[in-house]
């Protein structure tokens, strides 16, 4: 069974501050995807990344993948309201299934 | 527009009332998914479809069924609804299957109450 971890849960940070969403998981993988959900809303593709070193940056939301270490990042630079979301990782497990992290629930405070 | 649509948005039942959720998709998608998402437990797949007549079981597929009749629409049938399947369900899809690394695309959910 793959397990898929995120921390922090919460995050409530400045406007302005840099800060990093972990994503740990359990077995081999060197696919990873990030969605980011708005209060009462679905979910939004953010990154797709497809192998070991992989890098993809939008705005101020850059994620890696590092496949040896199972870790995945997303950090967010320079935070500012629009920002403020739940964060889920995913990972591919299987003949084609999706485990979900538990999520990150950021604040952006002013 | 690209989308996934899903119908009911809303939907108040009784336990053992069949009913069934529908997903449509116009993007000539393969892969299809069901999830649910519940407090402190996050999104959890239910079932998932390759292509037409190829299913799935996802993490949590019990109480539910799946049909792939044609490559556009994935229905969610619970047979016989009970509380604990209250929850907020999403439909998506993709180019290709998970490994592929295509991006997902979300339904805006369907929000189910079994009473």
């Amino acid at each position: 069974e793959l397990k898929v971890e995120q921390n922090p849960l919460f995050l409530s940070m400045q406007e302005g501050k840099n800060y990093t969403i972990y994503c740990n998981y359990s077995t081999t993988s060197d696919r990873l995807y990030w969605y980011r959900q708005d209060p009462g809303k679905s979910l939004e593709s953010l990154f797709v990344l497809l192998s070991n070193g992989a890098v993809k940056q939008e705005g101020r939301l850059m994620a890696s993948l590092d496949t040896k270490a199972r870790l995945s990042t997303l950090h967010i630079t320079a935070a500012v309201h629009d920002l403020s979301a739940t964060y889920f990782c995913a990972v591919p497990f299987g003949n084609e299934k999706l485990t979900f992290g538990t999520g990150t629930r950021l604040t952006i405070i002013p | 527009e690209a989308q996934v649509t899903q119908n009911p948005r809303y939907l108040i039942t009784v336990t053992g009332k069949k009913l069934t959720v529908t997903c449509s998709q116009n993007m000539n998608h393969e892969y299809m998914s069901w999830y649910r998402q519940d407090p402190g437990l996050g999104l959890r797949q239910i079932y998932y479809s390759m292509n037409v007549e190829v299913t799935d079981k996802g993490d949590v597929p019990e109480g539910y069924k799946v049909s792939r009749k044609e490559k556009r629409n994935f229905p969610l049938i619970l047979e016989s609804p009970s509380p604990n399947q209250t929850s907020l369900y999403f439909c998506a899809s993709s180019l290709s299957g998970m490994w592929e690394g295509h991006e997902q695309f979300f339904g805006p959910g369907t929000r189910l109450t079994v009473l």
